[in-house]
């Protein structure tokens, strides 16, 4: 059974249109994050929910807008893309919101590659 | 603020050697590390952590050691195999910016180990 499972795999849309992602976990766990990875590899942290509540909301366009309809899910709306949102976006989950004492594993989607044209 | 950086953006090993892959980091503050592999086309997948107050942990073919004198910290892969093959990050974990009680995971920009057969 997937873990962590996105939809869709991949994403080809025209500049200006509005998109979607779905992230479910069927691992019992309370927190979520969007990761986005950009063509360097480089790995960063958009967003993160903790049983639906929004915990870490980085520097990201008012264009990104996160959705926990439970705590199983966690879908990532974007409007108006533009070329630089091309990239590969990662789910992820953990069993809770961690910390120093907590245990940290965070467990990732296979990642949505979105190309923006 | 946190930088995590790794040494080698490229790591060429020949099959049966050892891999040694490096990662610094920029705060003296930083308490709990994470190491994750991602192989092509896949999300991050957990290999091991350590807290600061280990300066070694073991697992299955994996070391980590940690040196905070010099904020330093490495993996090492045994008798690499061609499996070993992937991008490996270090992962920092530190308070996130929104939120009380959040915590995020600083990912460095990954290190692809090529392994030869």
């Amino acid at each position: 059974d997937t873990a962590v499972s996105q939809t869709p795999k991949y994403l080809v849309t025209q500049m200006g249109n509005d998109k979607s992602i779905k992230c479910e976990q069927n691992l019992g766990h309370d927190t979520m994050y969007w990761y986005k990875q950009d063509s360097k590899k480089f790995l960063k942290i958009m967003f993160s929910y903790n049983n639906k509540e929004l915990i870490i909301n980085e520097t990201v366009p008012n264009r990104f807008s996160p959705k926990s309809p439970d705590k199983a899910h966690l879908n990532l709306h974007i409007n108006s893309l533009e070329l630089g949102d091309s990239a590969v976006y990662f789910c992820a989950s953990s069993q809770d919101r961690g910390g120093y004492s907590s245990y940290n594993e965070q467990f990732f989607g296979p990642g949505t590659r979105l190309t923006v044209l | 603020g946190e930088s995590v950086g790794l040494h080698l953006p490229t790591l060429s090993v020949q099959e049966g050697d050892n891999s040694i892959i490096n990662c610094a980091y920029s705060n003296s503050a930083s308490d709990y590390f994470i190491w994750y592999k991602q192989e092509s086309g896949k999300g991050p997948q957990f290999i091991i952590d350590i807290r600061s107050n280990m300066d070694k942990r073991q697992g299955q073919r994996v070391t980590v050691l940690l040196n905070k004198t010099v904020k330093h910290l490495s993996l090492q892969i045994a008798a690499t195999q061609p499996g070993d093959s992937a991008v490996y990050f270090c992962a920092v974990l530190k308070p996130g910016k929104t939120g009380a009680g959040s915590y995020q995971l600083t990912f460095g920009k990954g290190t692809k180990l090529s392994v030869i057969p």
